[in-house]
């Protein structure tokens, strides 16, 4: 139990689109789903919390305008990347927190801005 | 800054082995995690510790949780290739938000 998943696993767009990233948690309900961010070589930073039916709480630094965040149902979470440019390339992953208060993280998704 | 410090970055070391890695931080935590990740997948869930003193074992892995509940340890008994990775450690504080260190890189070598 307790698989996340993530839709695409890999995405390349032009410089100026935008880019739909899903959090998908197959099997548990999750109120509270959570968006990282990863360079190559380097951890994970979190970007915002997303939780079911409220707005994101985005952590300093992160511009909410420009990743959109909607947790639209109990297992659905999507980050947009709007008017992408190439420093938006990078690593994203999602974790699903289960009632139980532990993190399922999904299997990321690379982003290539060119 | 890192609120997590975590040590060595890198390790490279033949199998068969002993190492340990360290997670250290100024700052008190409900909880902390180690994770394991693999080049271009998410990380994966080794062990959760939250009791001061808790010692937690999974096979070839040794954790520990300090009295204070401010750092951990990784220990890893006679390393295998299967063990390479990226090793990160997490606290958790109110809110459920978890906190990365920066990683260990561990290269095990047949």
């Amino acid at each position: 139990g307790a698989v996340v998943s993530q839709h695409p696993s890999w995405v390349i767009c032009k410089s100026g689109t935008s880019v739909k990233i899903e959090c998908r948690s197959l099997d548990f309900q999750a109120t509270t789903m959570f968006w990282y961010r990863q360079f190559p070589k380097q951890s994970l930073m979190l970007m915002a919390t997303s939780n079911e039916g409220s707005k994101a709480t985005y952590e300093q630094g992160v511009e909410k305008d420009k990743f959109l965040i909607n947790h639209a149902s109990l297992t659905l979470s999507t980050l947009t990347v709007t008017s992408a440019h190439p420093e938006d390339s990078s690593f994203y992953i999602c974790s699903a927190m289960t009632r139980a208060y532990e993190q399922y993280f999904g299997p990321g998704t690379r982003l290539t801005v060119t | 800054t890192q609120l997590l410090e975590q040590s060595p970055q890198f390790l490279s070391i033949q199998e068969g082995e002993n190492l340990t890695v360290y997670c250290n931080s100024s700052s008190v935590f409900s909880s902390l995690q180690w994770y394991r990740q693999e080049p271009g997948e998410g990380p994966v869930l080794l062990v959760t510790v939250v009791t001061g003193g808790e010692v937690k074992k999974l096979k070839r892995l040794t954790f520990q949780f300090g009295d204070a509940r401010k750092d951990s340890s990784l220990h890893i008994t006679a390393a295998q290739p299967g063990d390479t990775g990226l090793y990160l450690c997490a606290g958790e504080k109110a809110g459920n938000m978890l906190t990365f260190g920066g990683g260990t890189r561990l290269m095990v070598k047949p």
